[in-house]
């Protein structure tokens, strides 16, 4: 089976405009989480989606929002970017929700 | 935070021998989890021990748990230069089956060859 997917790979964005960031889970899986990940703050949990439905949130302002299409693929959202947005963006799947994988991550870089 | 810490930060061992990283964290948990990030890249799982479990065995991979203590450890018996990565910890919480991970900070090991 193909692992995540997760594109673009690199992104640079300028502060206040908005990025869009797609990922395509294991075929079969329908669990789809976000993390945001920074040198300063660690690993943090973003969101999940479960069937085109959030089923878990972290503790992240509103600009930061996601969704996910009835073929379980997920894009994440994030507005009015801020120099402390750039981050990798990882996204995982779940097929038991125990175990995660991961894809490669997204690094965005927001000057 | 309900971010775990890891111990140490950084370790430098040389191969062939053990490696030992500590994990603790804050509130009960539904499961403990190990991961394997290799240089700014994806999370690879690498072993998943239950709150009900004390011990589990993988490869050369050694896990356990005290829940009375909140800490977890992971041994990485006879080292090779491959497993130079940073490796994580997490939990899960609350709700049976969430999938949102807290993931401690980390420990960054080097295995000279």
């Amino acid at each position: 089976k193909a692992g995540v997917t997760q594109t673009p790979r690199y992104l640079i964005k300028t502060r206040g405009q908005q990025v869009t960031l797609s990922c395509s889970p294991i075929s079969g899986h329908r669990s789809v989480s976000w993390y945001q990940q920074t040198p300063g703050q660690g690993l943090q949990f973003l969101f999940e989606y479960f069937s085109e439905t959030q089923r878990n949130k972290g503790n992240f302002p509103g600009r930061f929002s996601g969704r996910q299409f009835s073929n379980s693929r997920s894009e994440m959202n994030v507005s009015t970017l801020e120099l402390g947005d750039s981050a990798l963006y990882l996204c995982a799947s779940s097929l038991r929700g125990y175990e995660q994988y991961f894809g490669p991550g997204t690094r965005l870089t927001v000057t | 935070s309900q971010q775990g810490e890891e111990d140490p930060q950084a370790l430098s061992i040389q191969e062939g021998e053990n490696a030992t990283m500590n994990c603790s964290y804050k509130t009960s948990i539904n499961n403990l989890q190990w991961y394997r990030q290799n240089s700014g890249r994806g999370l690879v799982h690498l072993i998943l021990i239950r709150s009900n479990e004390r011990e589990k065995h993988s490869g050369r991979l050694r896990v356990t748990l005290d829940t009375s203590k909140k800490s977890s450890s992971l041994l990485i018996t006879a080292s090779r230069a491959a497993d130079t990565a940073s490796y994580f910890c997490a939990t899960t919480q609350g709700q049976p089956g969430a999938n949102n991970l807290f993931f401690g900070t980390g420990t960054r090991l080097t295995v000279i060859p």
